[in-house]
């Protein structure tokens, strides 16, 4: 069953702490993207990869993380350096060369 | 940096109505394209229209594209409940490097 996979669907953490999103697909694609959504705004991009051990610093980069170890995986840590953390969190992934993106269910951070 | 805005921020028809809604861009695109966020979940495509086509059929969502306007409608004929959703668009740039830049969405709901 091929497809793009973010867990947990819901997350807590106290403010502070470091927290790490799971991003998993198995679409073969090359390119993953990080976006965050906040309440009546779109996607703003936080990290994009095209290839195994590389990524880019989308337009709010500053107090995430990513790795990119595996063609299918892209986690992202939210720092304690993130200001204001809470909000849903999308993963999506296409083929590279493309504007095609496929994306997950989210993460919903909520940081107290 | 978000480019295209969507209008209206919000809209309320009645099933059986059509739904129109439109996306205004500032630079010049290769592609525009059309997302469907149900509440809570991540966002799914729904249509790419290129630059140098004028109108796109889908099932029953047309949409057209206005490149000397900068703007962009979706059209979704017959509504039904089901399509109760955030209605996003998309656009890239000969420059952004393959990342979408997202408006903020319509947020349209469907009374029975």
């Amino acid at each position: 069953d091929g497809g793009i996979t973010q867990s947990p669907k819901y997350l807590f953490r106290k403010e502070g702490q470091n927290v790490t999103l799971s991003c998993e697909q198995n679409l073969n694609h090359d390119a993953m993207y990080w976006y965050r959504q906040d309440p009546g705004q779109g996607l703003r991009l936080i990290y994009y990869s095209q290839i195994v051990n590389d990524f880019q610093k989308g337009d709010i980069a500053e107090g995430y993380s990513v790795s990119r170890e595996k063609k299918e995986s892209f986690p992202l840590t939210v720092t304690s350096a993130q200001k204001n953390p809470t909000a849903f969190y999308l993963c999506a992934s296409g083929p590279v060369g493309t504007y095609e993106q496929y994306f997950g269910p989210g993460t919903r951070l909520t940081v107290t | 940096s978000q480019q295209g805005e969507e209008d209206p921020q919000a809209l309320s028809i009645q099933e059986g109505e059509n739904a129109t809604m439109n996306c205004s861009y500032k630079t010049s695109i290769n592609n525009l394209q059309w997302y469907r966020q149900n509440s809570g979940r991540g966002l799914v495509h729904l249509i790419l229209i290129r630059s140098n086509e004028r109108e796109k059929h889908s099932g029953r969502l047309r949409v057209t594209l206005d490149t000397s306007k900068k703007s962009s409608s979706l059209l979704i004929t017959a509504s039904r409940a089901a399509d109760t959703a955030s209605y996003f668009c998309a656009t890239d740039g000969s420059d952004s490097n393959y990342q979408l830049i997202w408006g903020a969405g319509t947020k349209l709901i469907i009374k029975p």
